[in-house]
């Protein structure tokens, strides 16, 4: 079935770096854009960063562009998450997304189950 | 950047209420509107998409309505599995989600 499972999170000083993976199954991956979501315990969700199908184009939260990178290896099918100077205001639960449609800003119809990462001295 | 937000922030209501939730667009966004379901340590479910398509294997008595700023939710006819929290999100530029709204048992 469709699936999408995250994993990499933990616990983190303030200043570190952490690498999120989140390995896709039962869809041809290599055709959808990939998101990640987080959301801070007890709050809302937040959208973070965004990757085009083919990974030529990316979009960042403000809140984190500069310090987080999306990357996608489509022959693994697998979408990262690369996290530096992380703060303490980036623990969440983060999640990844799937574009519901092909080639076009749509909503997202499969989620994980999420990972937790945690910045805290 | 497009802010959403919705109202009201918690619902109380009972099995068998017509529930309706509001979400408003502080600039215009077609009818490039999402909604999901979260229920307490699960990942969102879509529900509708682009204002009021309903998902595949979504309870018809969830619909949606709406354009340009201002989106609804309904709850035709609320049942145990409904209570959880609602987000409502806009795709037309970037994506932004709403703050959620709470849906509880009264």
């Amino acid at each position: 079935q469709v699936q999408l499972v995250e994993s990499g999170g933990g616990v983190v000083q303030p200043g570190g770096s952490l690498r999120l993976s989140c390995a896709a199954s039962g869809f041809t991956f290599g055709s959808y854009g990939m998101h990640w979501v987080r959301q801070a315990p007890g709050k809302g969700l937040e959208w973070v960063a965004f990757t085009r199908y083919d990974g030529s184009n990316k979009d960042y939260a403000d809140s984190v562009k500069g310090r987080f990178t999306i990357s996608r290896d489509n022959s693994k099918s697998t979408l990262y998450l690369q996290m530096t100077y992380l703060r303490t205001e980036d623990t969440a639960l983060y999640y990844c997304a799937k574009d519901q449609v092909v080639g076009a800003s749509t909503a997202f119809d499969i989620w994980g189950q999420g990972t937790m990462v945690t910045v805290s001295s | 950047d497009i802010q959403m937000t919705q109202s009201p922030s918690t619902l109380s209501a009972s099995v068998g209420d017509r529930v309706t939730i509001t979400c408003r667009a502080s600039q215009s966004i077609s009818t490039w509107l999402a909604w999901y379901q979260q229920k307490p340590g699960k990942a969102p479910n879509l529900l509708i998409y682009k204002a009021s398509s309903l998902e595949s294997g979504v309870p018809s008595r969830f619909s949606g309505s709406g354009s340009g700023t201002e989106f609804t939710l309904t709850i035709s006819s609320l049942q145990p599995d409904d209570f959880a929290t609602y987000y409502c999100q806009q795709y037309n530029t970037y994506w932004t989600f709403g703050q959620g709204t709470k849906v509880e048992i009264k």
